[in-house]
């Protein structure tokens, strides 16, 4: 089975920039699309952007353009997350999860597994 | 974008009793070529990160309880906790995988009653 493991808590001022990890428990990186979503305290889930490690392809929600960037190491078969300009309304949890890639013909599929979250506090 | 819409908010059923949530996408996620529903339900527990129980709108994510089922088709789709555990109490959510960006319903508090 597969595991994603995410980094720690962080605390930021706004402002600032965060950038939160999330390491595979096997070299199975490529074989999925990793994806980020963020759910603030006592909210529900919301997509935030994709990223395909075979070719670094990434796709961003509407919401997040232009403050967010998604990565992946594939020597360490690590996903990276990065939001910068954090203001209070981006204090959550920001999951990782995966979307498997079924060739030939890959498809939309769901998500799963899912990372253990990472809290993001943003407070002066 | 694809809007997903649960009903109730919330629920409190007694134990043993049948749970029942709906989900309503703003339009088909229906693939008349594979003749597949883009449709995945999750659970999540009290500060757990959600968990995969049905996609496919109907295929039971291995491991799951058959107490869990989902049903529908295009729009309209169900999840229903035939008899209700203690184990069950959880926020349960829709998630749409037809387009991007992947959206979620607003998610439904299930308790017992």
């Amino acid at each position: 089975d597969v595991h994603l493991v995410q980094s720690g808590a962080e605390v930021r001022k706004p402002g600032a920039s965060v950038k939160l990890s999330c390491k595979f428990s096997s070299s199975t990186l490529t074989d999925y699309y990793i994806h980020w979503i963020q759910q603030a305290p006592g909210m529900g889930l919301e997509w935030m952007g994709l990223i395909d490690p075979q070719d670094g392809e990434t796709l961003y929600a509407e919401k997040f353009q232009g403050r967010l960037t998604i990565t992946a190491d594939t020597s360490t078969d690590t996903a990276y997350m990065e939001l910068s300009s954090l203001r209070s309304e981006d204090t959550a949890v920001y999951f990782c999860t995966a979307e498997k890639v079924v060739p030939p013909a890959p498809g939309p599929r769901w998500f799963d597994p899912w990372g253990q979250g990472s809290l993001v506090t943003v407070s002066s | 974008d694809i809007v997903m819409t649960q009903s109730p908010d919330s629920l409190a059923v007694s134990l043993g009793e049948r749970a029942t949530i709906n989900c309503k996408s703003s339009q088909s996620v229906f693939s008349s070529s594979n003749s597949k529903n883009y449709l995945a339900w999750y659970q999540q527990k009290l500060g757990q990160p959600p968990k995969l129980l049905i996609y496919w709108a109907s295929t039971r994510e291995s491991g799951v309880p058959d107490r869990f089922s989902g049903s529908g088709s295009a729009t309209d789709f169900t999840l229903t906790i035939s008899s209700l555990q203690a184990e069950d109490v959880a926020v349960y959510y829709c998630q749409q995988y037809y387009g991007t960006p992947r959206t979620f319903g607003q998610g439904t508090k299930v308790e017992v009653k």
